[in-house]
Protein backbone atom coordinates (compact mmCIF):
# COMPACT_ATOMS: atom_id res chain seq x y z
CA UNK A 1 0.00 0.00 0.00
CA UNK A 2 1.22 3.54 -0.67
CA UNK A 3 2.07 5.45 1.90
CA UNK A 4 1.08 8.98 0.66
CA UNK A 5 -2.24 8.82 -1.77
CA UNK A 6 -3.85 11.50 -3.11
CA UNK A 7 -7.02 11.76 -4.87
CA UNK A 8 -8.09 12.19 -7.64
CA UNK A 9 -5.20 11.86 -9.52
CA UNK A 10 -6.54 13.23 -13.17
CA UNK A 11 -9.14 16.32 -13.18
CA UNK A 12 -10.45 18.55 -15.48
CA UNK A 13 -12.09 21.66 -14.76
CA UNK A 14 -13.74 24.60 -15.89
CA UNK A 15 -12.82 27.90 -15.25
CA UNK A 16 -14.38 29.34 -12.39
CA UNK A 17 -15.25 25.79 -10.51
CA UNK A 18 -14.43 24.95 -6.81
CA UNK A 19 -11.92 22.01 -6.67
CA UNK A 20 -10.82 19.99 -3.90
CA UNK A 21 -7.63 17.93 -4.06
CA UNK A 22 -7.31 15.32 -1.08
CA UNK A 23 -4.06 13.66 0.78
CA UNK A 24 -3.82 11.29 2.87
CA UNK A 25 -0.80 9.48 4.65
CA UNK A 26 -0.39 6.15 6.34
CA UNK A 27 3.51 7.34 7.55
CA UNK A 28 2.74 8.48 10.50
CA UNK A 29 4.14 11.97 9.98
CA UNK A 30 3.51 15.33 11.56
CA UNK A 31 4.24 17.70 8.79
CA UNK A 32 2.58 17.86 5.38
CA UNK A 33 2.67 19.82 2.24
CA UNK A 34 1.31 21.10 -0.91
CA UNK A 35 3.43 21.66 -3.46
CA UNK A 36 2.43 22.60 -7.74
CA UNK A 37 4.94 22.13 -10.29
CA UNK A 38 5.09 23.71 -13.92
CA UNK A 39 7.84 23.34 -16.37
CA UNK A 40 10.94 25.20 -16.26
CA UNK A 41 9.40 26.31 -12.87
CA UNK A 42 10.22 23.61 -10.53
CA UNK A 43 8.25 22.39 -7.50
CA UNK A 44 6.67 25.41 -5.21
CA UNK A 45 5.30 25.14 -1.81
CA UNK A 46 1.81 26.32 -1.71
CA UNK A 47 0.94 25.88 1.99
CA UNK A 48 2.41 23.69 5.13
CA UNK A 49 1.44 22.06 7.96
CA UNK A 50 3.30 20.94 11.23
CA UNK A 51 0.83 20.00 13.21
CA UNK A 52 -3.27 19.79 12.77
CA UNK A 53 -3.81 23.38 14.26
CA UNK A 54 -0.35 25.02 12.49
CA UNK A 55 -0.95 25.63 8.84
CA UNK A 56 0.96 28.24 7.24
CA UNK A 57 1.23 29.18 3.53
CA UNK A 58 3.87 29.19 1.03
CA UNK A 59 5.43 31.23 -1.37
CA UNK A 60 2.43 30.78 -3.68
CA UNK A 61 -0.37 30.57 -1.82
CA UNK A 62 -2.63 32.63 -3.81
CA UNK A 63 -5.81 31.50 -4.92
CA UNK A 64 -5.28 28.63 -2.92
CA UNK A 65 -6.67 27.10 0.30
CA UNK A 66 -6.47 24.28 2.91
CA UNK A 67 -7.56 22.40 5.45
CA UNK A 68 -6.20 19.89 8.00
CA UNK A 69 -8.81 17.50 9.32
CA UNK A 70 -6.51 15.06 11.23
CA UNK A 71 -2.75 14.06 11.25
CA UNK A 72 -3.32 11.74 7.90
CA UNK A 73 -5.52 13.97 5.85
CA UNK A 74 -4.64 17.37 4.35
CA UNK A 75 -6.45 18.83 1.98
CA UNK A 76 -6.00 21.74 -0.81
CA UNK A 77 -8.96 23.66 -2.52
CA UNK A 78 -9.14 25.97 -5.78
CA UNK A 79 -12.02 28.27 -4.29
CA UNK A 80 -12.46 29.45 -8.21
CA UNK A 81 -9.75 27.75 -10.71
CA UNK A 82 -8.54 29.35 -13.22
CA UNK A 83 -6.65 28.42 -16.04
CA UNK A 84 -3.28 29.36 -14.61
CA UNK A 85 -3.70 26.88 -11.58
CA UNK A 86 -3.22 24.04 -14.69
CA UNK A 87 0.04 22.28 -12.87
CA UNK A 88 0.71 18.80 -11.08
CA UNK A 89 0.19 19.07 -8.02
CA UNK A 90 2.20 16.84 -5.21
CA UNK A 91 1.50 16.76 -0.99
CA UNK A 92 4.03 15.46 0.74
CA UNK A 93 5.17 14.45 4.16
CA UNK A 94 7.72 14.41 6.48
CA UNK A 95 8.35 13.73 10.32
CA UNK A 96 8.68 16.68 13.14
CA UNK A 97 11.44 15.60 15.01
CA UNK A 98 14.05 12.62 14.27
CA UNK A 99 17.66 11.70 14.87
CA UNK A 100 19.97 14.01 12.89
CA UNK A 101 18.67 16.45 10.11
CA UNK A 102 16.98 12.92 8.60
CA UNK A 103 13.58 14.60 9.57
CA UNK A 104 13.78 16.63 6.98
CA UNK A 105 13.82 14.28 4.42
CA UNK A 106 10.24 14.58 2.95
CA UNK A 107 8.25 11.74 1.04
CA UNK A 108 5.78 12.72 -2.00
CA UNK A 109 2.46 11.58 -3.01
CA UNK A 110 1.87 10.38 -7.29
CA UNK A 111 0.59 13.72 -7.83
CA UNK A 112 -2.79 14.51 -9.11
CA UNK A 113 -2.69 16.26 -12.91
CA UNK A 114 -5.24 19.49 -12.97
CA UNK A 115 -6.63 21.19 -16.25
CA UNK A 116 -8.49 23.85 -15.71
CA UNK A 117 -10.29 24.93 -19.30
CA UNK B 1 20.16 34.65 -8.38
CA UNK B 2 18.14 31.96 -7.95
CA UNK B 3 18.36 29.76 -4.60
CA UNK B 4 19.28 26.63 -5.54
CA UNK B 5 20.94 26.52 -8.87
CA UNK B 6 21.08 23.38 -11.15
CA UNK B 7 21.24 22.97 -15.10
CA UNK B 8 18.63 21.79 -17.29
CA UNK B 9 20.50 19.89 -19.44
CA UNK B 10 20.09 17.04 -21.01
CA UNK B 11 22.74 15.98 -19.70
CA UNK B 12 23.24 12.53 -21.95
CA UNK B 13 26.17 9.89 -21.42
CA UNK B 14 26.59 6.53 -22.72
CA UNK B 15 25.26 3.32 -20.77
CA UNK B 16 27.79 2.21 -18.18
CA UNK B 17 29.45 5.80 -18.20
CA UNK B 18 29.80 7.87 -15.04
CA UNK B 19 26.63 10.66 -14.64
CA UNK B 20 27.86 14.07 -13.00
CA UNK B 21 25.30 15.68 -11.47
CA UNK B 22 25.75 19.50 -10.04
CA UNK B 23 24.43 21.86 -7.73
CA UNK B 24 24.89 25.34 -6.14
CA UNK B 25 22.78 27.26 -3.51
CA UNK B 26 22.72 30.18 -2.01
CA UNK B 27 22.03 30.32 1.62
CA UNK B 28 25.68 29.96 3.25
CA UNK B 29 23.60 28.26 6.46
CA UNK B 30 22.21 25.51 4.83
CA UNK B 31 22.53 22.51 6.50
CA UNK B 32 20.37 19.84 4.57
CA UNK B 33 20.89 18.38 1.01
CA UNK B 34 19.11 15.94 -0.91
CA UNK B 35 18.68 14.37 -4.25
CA UNK B 36 15.59 13.38 -5.67
CA UNK B 37 14.97 11.39 -9.03
CA UNK B 38 11.48 12.07 -11.23
CA UNK B 39 10.54 9.82 -13.76
CA UNK B 40 8.66 12.23 -16.34
CA UNK B 41 4.60 12.35 -15.17
CA UNK B 42 5.80 11.16 -11.48
CA UNK B 43 6.49 11.81 -8.69
CA UNK B 44 9.78 13.25 -6.66
CA UNK B 45 11.53 9.97 -5.13
CA UNK B 46 14.04 10.66 -2.50
CA UNK B 47 17.48 8.51 -3.44
CA UNK B 48 20.36 10.53 -1.32
CA UNK B 49 20.96 13.25 1.89
CA UNK B 50 23.50 14.36 2.91
CA UNK B 51 24.45 16.81 5.58
CA UNK B 52 28.42 16.66 6.38
CA UNK B 53 30.88 17.62 3.96
CA UNK B 54 32.67 15.02 1.91
CA UNK B 55 31.14 11.96 -0.16
CA UNK B 56 28.54 9.56 0.95
CA UNK B 57 28.27 6.67 -1.02
CA UNK B 58 24.85 4.12 -1.78
CA UNK B 59 24.96 1.34 -4.57
CA UNK B 60 25.86 3.04 -7.73
CA UNK B 61 24.97 6.77 -6.15
CA UNK B 62 27.68 9.18 -4.65
CA UNK B 63 27.11 11.99 -3.34
CA UNK B 64 29.21 14.87 -2.55
CA UNK B 65 29.21 17.82 -0.34
CA UNK B 66 31.24 21.18 -0.52
CA UNK B 67 29.63 23.59 2.17
CA UNK B 68 32.55 26.27 1.74
CA UNK B 69 32.08 26.78 -2.14
CA UNK B 70 28.23 25.87 -1.57
CA UNK B 71 27.73 22.68 -4.16
CA UNK B 72 26.33 19.73 -3.54
CA UNK B 73 26.98 16.95 -6.93
CA UNK B 74 25.35 13.17 -7.42
CA UNK B 75 27.51 10.75 -9.17
CA UNK B 76 25.94 7.86 -10.91
CA UNK B 77 28.30 5.68 -11.62
CA UNK B 78 27.54 2.52 -14.33
CA UNK B 79 24.49 4.48 -15.64
CA UNK B 80 22.00 1.98 -16.93
CA UNK B 81 19.03 3.46 -19.66
CA UNK B 82 16.52 3.14 -16.42
CA UNK B 83 18.58 6.51 -14.71
CA UNK B 84 16.81 8.38 -17.65
CA UNK B 85 15.14 10.75 -15.64
CA UNK B 86 15.26 14.34 -14.09
CA UNK B 87 17.24 15.06 -10.87
CA UNK B 88 16.09 17.42 -8.43
CA UNK B 89 18.32 18.94 -5.85
CA UNK B 90 16.62 20.19 -2.29
CA UNK B 91 18.02 22.67 -0.06
CA UNK B 92 17.04 23.25 3.35
CA UNK B 93 17.72 26.75 4.19
CA UNK B 94 18.81 28.33 7.67
CA UNK B 95 15.99 28.44 9.70
CA UNK B 96 13.48 26.68 7.44
CA UNK B 97 12.41 24.09 9.72
CA UNK B 98 11.50 21.22 7.49
CA UNK B 99 11.08 23.01 4.61
CA UNK B 100 12.86 22.14 1.42
CA UNK B 101 13.78 24.63 -1.56
CA UNK B 102 14.18 22.95 -4.85
CA UNK B 103 16.14 23.71 -7.58
CA UNK B 104 14.62 22.73 -11.46
CA UNK B 105 16.13 19.88 -12.09
CA UNK B 106 18.49 18.25 -14.86
CA UNK B 107 17.76 16.25 -17.32
CA UNK B 108 19.61 12.83 -17.24
CA UNK B 109 19.63 10.89 -20.80
CA UNK B 110 21.63 7.43 -20.46
CA UNK B 111 21.93 6.23 -23.95
CA UNK B 112 22.68 2.96 -25.40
Amino acid sequence: DADVTQTPRNRITKTGKRIMLECSQTKGHDRMYWYRQDPGLGLRLIYYSFDVKDINKGEISDGYSVSRQAQAKFSLSLESAIPNQTALYFCATSEATGVGPSYNEQFFGPGTRLTVL
Amino acid sequence: QKEVEQNSGPLSVPEGAIASLNCTYSDRGSQSFFWYRQYSGKSPELIMSIYSNGDKEDGRFTAQLNKASQYVSLLIRDSQPSDSATYLCAVNPTGGGNKLTFGTGTQLKVEL
